[in-house]
């Protein structure tokens, strides 16, 4: 079965400061990774995913992420934050079209002045 | 522009009393999902539907209902039967194609006293 972890469930970070927001998954075939975010009160939009090939994927509003097979784990980067980024961020894993999309509980960005 | 409308943003309802939430799509999606989401608990699907006149439970299905006669449509029922009604509930669409992500409607928030 495939499961998601996302190790922190509030990252604060300062303005303009870089931020990693950690996910780490666990699946005995190939999957599919994506990041969301999700801003107060409004359903969830992808910020980027990844299928295949370069392991290190590029989102909307300056993010990036890194597939790394061998730790399972799919972390989301900022080099610098803004106070615009203040939301939650959910990490999610799929095996194929058919398959249920699985998520992780959220990590809380606090983005201080 | 294409999405999912999701109606009313808020519900306010008496314990003992069955509600609908709304969703509709015109993505032209034939996979649309129901999750809940609860503080802390990330998104926990409820049930989704690949096919009009076709649907299958998640992973919270007791207290709940759906129907699909419509592809654009998904409604979903909290019956009294659902213990713990008080959440946020968004609806998603899924297109064809390998990896597909999800798209949201921006929730309904219902309050059950």
């Amino acid at each position: 079965a495939q499961s998601v972890t996302q190790l922190d469930s509030q990252v604060p970070v300062f303005e303009e400061a870089p931020v990693e927001l950690r996910c780490n998954y666990s699946s005995s075939v190939s999957v599919y990774l994506f990041w969301y975010v999700q801003y107060p009160n409004q359903g969830l939009q992808l910020l980027l995913k990844y299928l295949s090939g370069s392991t290190l994927v590029k989102g909307i509003n300056g993010f990036e992420a890194e597939f790394n097979k061998s730790q399972t784990s799919f972390h989301l980067r900022k080099p610098s934050v803004h106070i615009s980024d203040t939301a939650e961020y959910f990490c999610a894993v799929t095996r194929n079209r058919d398959d249920k999309i699985i998520f992780g509980k959220g990590t809380r960005l606090h983005i201080l002045p | 522009d294409g999405g999912i409308t999701q109606s009313p943003k808020y519900l306010f309802r008496k314990e003992g009393q069955n509600v609908t939430l709304s969703c509709e799509q015109n993505l032209n999606h034939d996979a649309m999902y129901w999750y809940r989401q609860d503080p802390g608990q990330g998104l926990r699907l409820i049930y989704y539907s690949q096919i009009v006149n076709d649907f299958q439970k998640g992973d919270i299905a007791e207290g709940y209902s759906v129907s699909r006669e419509k592809k654009e449509s998904f409604p979903l029922t909290v019956t009294s039967a659902q213990k713990n009604p008080t959440a946020f509930y968004l609806c998603a669409s899924r297109g064809q194609g390998v990896a597909s992500p999800l798209h949201f409607g921006n929730g309904t928030r219902l309050t059950v006293t």
